[in-house]
C-alpha cells in the first residue's frame, strides 16, 4: 500500500522556521519527482516547489512567492521528503501536501499537515 | 508564469445530471493538464493526466478533452460523490498552475 505521511506542521510566529516531513512508502520513492502543493484555509491549490529524483539531476524549483525561503530536500535512503521553510508569513498558513510530480502517471498524495503562522 | 482560467466557479446540479468545467491557458500547453478533485478535509486526487486519459480507478463517467489553450473535465452523469471541488493543473510550464477551482454542489 502507498504511504504518504506528512509531519512537523505546527504553529510558528512570523519570522520563524518549521521543518515538514514526508514519509513515503509502497513505491520506489527514489525515481519519483516529488512535490509540495499548498492550501490556504478556504482557498484554491498552490504549488509551492518540486524536487526532481537524483538519477534525473536532484533539482529543485520553487513557486515565486517562496523562492529563498524555503527549501525542498530529499533523503532516499530514508524515503522521506522534507520541506524547509524559514522566514515566514503569516500568508504561508496553509495545509501542506506532499505528492508525486504531475509529470509522473501515478498519483499519490499525502494527509496533509496543517501550518499556522501567527503572533 | 501560465494562467489557467477555470469556469464556472461553482454550480448546482442533480444527481444523474452531465456536468462540464472548463480551463484555458493563457497559451499554449499541449496536453500537459491534469483534472483534481477534492472532497472537504481531503486530500486532492487526480482523475484525469494528459488531458484526456483516466487515471487508474477513477469511475468511466469522468472524461477529459482538449489540448493547447482549452480543455474540458466532463461527468457523463453526476453521481452522490461527485459533489466536490474539481481543480485543473498544467505542468508544461514552470511554475505549474492551478485553476481556481469549480464547486459542485447538489441542486
Amino acid at each position: 500500500e502507498v504511504q504518504l505521511v506528512e509531519s512537523g506542521g505546527g504553529l510558528v510566529k512570523p519570522g520563524g522556521s518549521l521543518r515538514l516531513s514526508c514519509a513515503a512508502s509502497g513505491f520506489t520513492f527514489s525515481n519519483a519527482w516529488m512535490t509540495w502543493v499548498r492550501q490556504a484555509p478556504g482557498k484554491g491549490l498552490e504549488w509551492v516547489g518540486r524536487i526532481k529524483s537524483k538519477i534525473d539531476g536532484g533539482t529543485t524549483d520553487y513557486a515565486a512567492p517562496v523562492k529563498g525561503r524555503f527549501s525542498i530536500s530529499r533523503d532516499d535512503s530514508k524515503t522521506t521528503l522534507y520541506l524547509q521553510m524559514n522566514s515566514l508569513k503569516t500568508e504561508d498558513t496553509a495545509v501542506y501536501y506532499c505528492t508525486t510530480d504531475a509529470v509522473h502517471l501515478n498519483d499519490y498524495w499525502g494527509q496533509g499537515t496543517l501550518v499556522t503562522v501567527s503572533s | 508564469d501560465i494562467q489557467m482560467t477555470q469556469s464556472p466557479s461553482s454550480l448546482s446540479a442533480s444527481v444523474g445530471d452531465r456536468v462540464t468545467i472548463t480551463c484555458r491557458a493563457s497559451q499554449g500547453i499541449r496536453n500537459d493538464l491534469g483534472w483534481y478533485q477534492q472532497k472537504p478535509g481531503k486530500a486532492p486526487k487526480r482523475l484525469i493526466y494528459a488531458a484526456s486519459s483516466l487515471q487508474s480507478g477513477v469511475p468511466s463517467r469522468f472524461s477529459g478533452s482538449g489540448s493547447g489553450t482549452e480543455f474540458t473535465l466532463t461527468i457523463s452523469s453526476l453521481q452522490p460523490e461527485d459533489f466536490a471541488t474539481y481543480y485543473c493543473l498544467q505542468h508544461n510550464s514552470y511554475p505549474p498552475t492551478f485553476g481556481r477551482g469549480t464547486k459542485v454542489e447538489i441542486k
